[in-house]
């Protein structure tokens, strides 16, 4: 069955340091993708970056990259000059991989990191 | 563009009510999904559609039901609320078109309490 695991229920980091949230992956098969979603306070889901198993470098996106170690199957978030406006619910989640459901896009979600930053 | 919406944003019932939560999308995706998200437990796929017409159940379906009419719109039903669908509902959408990252995109939530 297909896991995703977020074994840091809450992280602190002070203003403008860098933080490392991890997230691990268990499947089986060769082809899957994995997101990371921002929640703040206010409750909306926000994308922040996407790493394909295929894909040869690691994701980045401004402020935020993607340590993928394919064969730890970790899939760690890494958030540099951490800003206040970073506080919030960070969600790991994984892709279904096509030979269970089809072609659905339906993700599999970890519990969940609440990054707090401290000024 | 409004992206993903959804009515209510809030709602109490009590226990035994019927409710419909209405998700509307204007990115024209094929893919839509309802979540549930609980403390300490993620989202929790109730059910979801691949397209019009089309339905089929998630991890947690039991006590709800949906409907997919119009591509642009994805209903969830309950018809007798029980206190243990107290919980955060979002409504996600997604494109099929391969070869993309096809991120799912998140309405702003409704939050309903069963009393």
């Amino acid at each position: 069955a297909q896991k995703i695991t977020q074994t840091q229920p809450g992280m602190f980091v002070q203003e403008k340091e860098a933080v490392t949230l991890d997230c691990t992956y268990d499947t089986s098969d060769p082809s899957y993708g994995l997101f990371w979603y921002k929640q703040p306070s206010s409750g909306e889901m926000i994308f922040l970056i996407y790493q394909g198993s295929y894909d040869q470098q690691n994701a980045t996106e401004g402020r935020y990259s993607l340590n993928f170690q394919k064969a730890r199957k970790s899939a760690n978030l890494v958030i540099s000059a951490s800003q206040l406006g970073d506080s919030a619910m960070y969600f790991c989640a994984m892709r279904e991989p096509f030979r269970y459901g089809g072609a659905t896009n339906k993700l599999i979600f970890g519990t969940g990191t609440l990054l707090a930053v401290q000024p | 563009n409004a992206g993903v919406t959804q009515t209510p944003k809030f709602r109490v019932l009590k226990t035994g009510q019927s409710m419909t939560l209405l998700c509307a999308q204007d990115m024209n995706h094929e893919y839509m999904y309802w979540y549930r998200q609980d403390p300490g437990m993620g989202l929790r796929l109730i059910h979801y559609s691949v397209g019009e017409g089309t339905t089929a159940k998630g991890e947690v379906p039991d006590g709800y039901n949906v409907s997919r009419l119009k591509k642009q719109n994805f209903l969830l039903g309950l018809e007798s609320a029980a206190p243990s669908q107290t919980s955060v509902y979002f409504c996600a959408s997604s494109s099929s078109v391969t070869g993309q990252h096809n991120e799912q995109f998140f309405g702003p939530g409704t939050r309903l309490t069963v009393l």
